[in-house]
């Protein structure tokens, strides 16, 4: 099993439109979890942390369940920036940082 | 406020050629640094990781190496490239005792 799994995507969406994002890991000591967004051949950059109890930042609200390891990403009211790969990040006994495969988002007009 | 440089941004290198990417951090004392490639579609792959100067942990044996001559300076190297070295080379900071990665703006390699 992978150490972190995402939706394959990718997700074509239209603007307006509500989308959610999945996650699952396999590795249970793991304390830190984040969302990073990627755009076309960019460098990742952070979206936003994700905390035990969930945690919202305007438009997106990050969820993340310990039992079952998973953490979701959802978007309210797409915008056609918000066009990019989304990527799963959980850190690996503290040392360092997995990065899942991402999804990719088109939101189109 | 911290800054984290990468260069060059694009390189183009034959096959067997070396290869001497650096990346250096400002603002920040004693980071964790990270080199991690990403290849054409694929996700980001950890290549190597550093807690101090000269502690270097590799993650995937190949024929690349990394060094920490300094605290803020890490460098990816290969004496000789392949065809499959070929993708985007990022370069990321965290803080020590924090988390949460920084990247470059990373190089994109193409070996040919």
């Amino acid at each position: 099993r992978k150490e972190v799994e995402q939706d394959p995507g990718p997700f074509n969406v239209p603007e307006g439109a509500t989308v959610a994002f999945n996650c699952t890991y396999s590795n249970s000591a793991s304390q830190s979890f984040f969302w990073y967004r990627q755009d076309c051949r960019k460098e990742p950059k952070l979206l936003m942390s994700v905390y035990s109890s969930g945690n919202e930042d305007g438009r997106f609200t990050a969820q993340l369940n310990r039992a079952s390891q998973y953490i979701s990403l959802l978007i309210r009211d797409s915008k056609l920036s918000d066009s990019a790969t989304y990527l799963c990040v959980v850190d690996n006994y503290g040392q360092n940082f997995v990065f899942g495969p991402g999804t990719r988002l088109s939101v189109l007009p | 406020s911290q800054t984290i440089h990468q260069w060059p941004a694009t390189l183009v290198q034959p096959v067997g050629s070396p290869l001497s990417l650096e990346c250096t951090v400002e603002g920040t004392s004693n980071p964790n640094l990270y080199w991690y490639r990403q290849a054409a579609g694929r996700g980001l792959q950890l290549l190597f990781y550093s807690v101090g100067i000269g502690q270097i942990s590799s993650e995937v044996p190949q024929n690349l190496s990394a060094s920490r001559p300094q605290d803020r300076q890490f460098i990816l190297s290969s004496k000789k490239l392949l065809l499959s070295d070929s993708g985007f080379y990022l370069c990321a900071w965290s803080p020590r005792g924090g988390y949460g990665y920084t990247f470059g703006s990373g190089t994109r390699l193409t070996v040919v």
